[in-house]
């Protein structure tokens, strides 16, 4: 079944504590991409990747760090969380980003 | 960057009417736009898109307008139905990101 995959779904952590959400996808898409969605906000492009060791940043990438050293992996690292960072994440991958976006189920971080 | 706004935010519309989302956006050389819904709780999912060398396209009760001089799109679905109640995004793509518009939340009474 074609997918993408985060995990995990919900988190609750501390302030300063690292953290990696993963995201995995079996559709060989080359564009990845993390956003995250807040009420009133919509969905903010955080990092977006167009290929294998190519990523760069979207319209909200501070505190946030990727990685894309497999196709199918695009990693969230949060090296040092703030509260401002509690929000619902998706990761989507696609064949471009001229086509339909796959979303992941969605990673619920609380950050206290 | 591109910027993408869209209105109304929220739509409240009885069964079997028709509902229109218009989005517009400041990047002219954006070429892609896709329209996602999401349900309550779930992930965002293509519903219906349309690239810059088309002016509408239609799939079933839903239809999708673009005019790239006025630099506007807009989603329409006809003959509402319950289950057509989500929130609706619509996108932008320009260079290289998906830009994302703040949402409308469609509640249809039955």
């Amino acid at each position: 079944e074609a997918q993408v995959t985060q995990n995990p779904r919900y988190l609750i952590t501390v302030t300063g504590k690292k953290l990696t959400v993963t995201c995995s996808q079996n559709m060989n898409h080359e564009y990845m991409s993390w956003y995250r969605q807040d009420p009133g906000l919509g969905l903010r492009q955080i990092y977006y990747s167009m290929n294998v060791e190519v990523t760069d940043k979207g319209d909200v990438p501070e505190g946030y760090k990727v990685s894309r050293k497999e196709k199918r992996n695009f990693p969230l690292i949060l090296e040092s969380p703030s509260p401002n960072q509690t929000s619902l994440y998706f990761c989507a991958s696609s064949p471009s980003m001229w086509a339909e976006a796959f979303f992941g189920q969605g990673t619920r971080l609380t950050v206290v | 960057g591109e910027n993408v706004e869209q209105h109304p935010s929220t739509l409240s519309v009885q069964e079997g009417d028709s509902a229109v989302i218009k989005c517009t956006y400041s990047d002219s050389a954006s070429n892609y736009f896709p329209w996602y819904k999401q349900e309550l709780g779930k992930r965002p999912q293509l519903i219906i898109d349309i690239r810059s060398n088309v002016g509408e396209k239609k799939d079933q009760r839903i239809a999708v307008t673009l005019n790239k001089t006025a630099k506007h799109f807009s989603l329409h679905i006809t003959e509402t139905q319950p289950e057509d109640s989500a929130v609706y995004f619509c996108a932008a793509t320009g260079y290289s990101t998906l830009t994302f518009g703040k949402g409308t939340m469609l509640l249809v009474s039955p």
